[in-house]
């Protein structure tokens, strides 16, 4: 069973449109939520989290949102540039999960195309 | 640069065989994490070690195992290798205080079992 599940699989956009990335859960249990980008051939790097006591958090040209009741959440780009384009993770923690145990789970990723 | 290296990068083994991957943790960082990154997927939480022990462990059977050291690099050892074993194979560490300091990850080994 699928806790994290990023349903498009590829999302293509024009250079300085926004890009939504969409991501949903299913554990009540995950509290901190984060976005990894990957290119190819490198490993995942950081890019934002939020708390689930926020509702959005911002980062220059990117923004997360979360909608707690919904299970949902989402990454805006804007504006959308084409070094963006990177295949994005959405990942869950449970943080009262046990002690310092940092078991993220990951959906199945979303590849974003930005084109010039 | 991440901080975290990884070693090999490629490697082809054959199925029934073991296999020995290699992290060289972050520059203070003292908890390791393996993640199993299959075609389509996204990663996978193996298991994690804080100060050379496993204190977190994924569904994954005991053929998986580990080891910390004390400078906190870290193996994956994977016995009797299976043809579903091949995947990305993925180190990430951190210096503890989970909020303020996410995941650092290498750029992953790639294990083929044919």
């Amino acid at each position: 069973d699928q806790q994290v599940k990023q349903n498009s699989p590829s999302l293509s956009v024009q250079e300085g449109r926004i890009s939504i990335l969409n991501c949903d859960y299913t554990n009540s249990m995950f509290d901190y939520f984060l976005w990894y980008k990957k290119y190819p051939a490198e490993g995942p790097t950081f890019l934002i989290s939020i708390s689930s006591i926020k509702d959005k958090n911002e980062d220059g040209r990117f923004t997360v949102f979360l909608n707690k009741s919904a299970k949902h959440l989402s990454l805006h780009i804007v504006p959308s540039q084409p070094g963006d384009s990177a295949v994005y993770f959405c990942a869950a923690i449970g943080t009262n999960s046990g002690g310092s145990n940092y078991k993220l789970t990951f959906g199945k990723g979303t590849l974003l195309t930005v084109n010039p | 640069e991440t901080g975290v290296t990884q070693s090999p990068t490629h490697l082809i083994k054959t199925r029934g065989q073991q296999v020995t991957l290699r992290c060289s943790s972050q520059s203070g960082h003292n908890t390791v994490s393996w993640y199993q990154q299959a075609l389509g997927q996204g990663p996978q939480f193996i298991f994690q070690y804080y100060r050379e022990e496993e204190n977190g462990r994924g569904n994954f059977p005991p053929r998986f195992s580990g080891l910390q050291f004390p400078n906190y690099s870290s193996e994956l050892n994977v016995n009797a290798l299976e043809l579903d074993d091949s995947a990305l194979y993925l180190c990430a560490t951190t210096g503890g205080g989970f909020i303020d300091s996410p995941l650092h990850f290498g750029n992953g080994t790639r294990l083929t079992v044919t």
